[in-house]
């Protein structure tokens, strides 16, 4: 069956240091994107890719960076960690545009000490 | 500033009960989806409503979307503890690109 993974599920690291949060989808789907939640905010879209080599920002991007080098993968790097990037990371795929159905995978809990 | 809010954002009932959560916006979308997600495990889509005023149903849950497109509703008919989860509503935005704009979350228990 097709599934969407993150890893590593939990992770704490120190202030400054970078960080890379791993998404594989088998979907095959074109479209990726990434969210942070937090507590009252609900879901915040941080990046999202449309197709290989094609990245864009979302609305909380500031800190984070991500590359697309092929349809599975789309690594979303936090340049210098710091304490309000502390939150659960989820990436999702979906077949057409953003209003299809996103798949989500089972999110990242991340501290930022 | 929260664009799309919901309401209320705790809810604790007992089995068997009814409910009713609420996703509002003072902005238009073209469509808007509900997610349930449990802890530990990403949302997962519930459905998905398109025209103005539309109800669905699955199973004991109905869904109505709003006849300007603003708003939704989602009923739970005799809560089950399976239905425990975060419910979140996503409104779809057409810009330069298909906007996906979430909520909060209500947050359900249901007590057996």
């Amino acid at each position: 069956d097709a599934e969407i993974t993150q890893s590593p599920r939990h992770k704490i690291t120190e202030t400054g240091r970078q960080v890379t949060l791993a998404c594989h989808q088998t979907w095959n789907h074109n479209n990726m994107f990434w969210y942070r939640q937090d507590l009252g905010h609900g879901l915040r879209l941080i990046h999202y890719s449309y197709g290989v080599h094609d990245t864009n920002k979302g609305e909380v991007s500031d800190g984070y960076s991500v590359s697309r080098s092929n349809t599975e993968d789309l690594p979303l790097t936090l340049e210098s960690a710091a304490s309000s990037q502390t939150s659960v990371y989820f990436c999702a795929s979906s077949e057409s545009t953003g209003a299809d159905t996103q798949y989500f995978g089972p999110g990242t809990r991340l501290t930022v000490l | 500033t929260q664009l799309l809010e919901q309401s209320p954002q705790f809810l604790s009932i007992q089995e068997g009960e009814n409910l009713t959560v609420y996703c509002n916006s003072s902005s238009v979308f073209s469509s808007l989806q509900w997610y349930r997600q449990e802890p530990g495990e990403g949302p997962v889509l519930l459905v998905t409503v398109v025209t103005g005023g539309e109800v669905k149903k699955l199973k004991r849950l109905t869904f109505q979307f709003g006849d300007a497109r603003k708003d939704s509703s989602l009923h739970i008919t005799a809560a089950q503890p399976g239905d425990t989860g975060l419910y979140l509503c996503a409104g779809v935005r057409k810009t330069s690109y298909d906007k996906v704009i979430f909520g909060p979350g209500t947050s359900l228990s249901v007590i057996p």
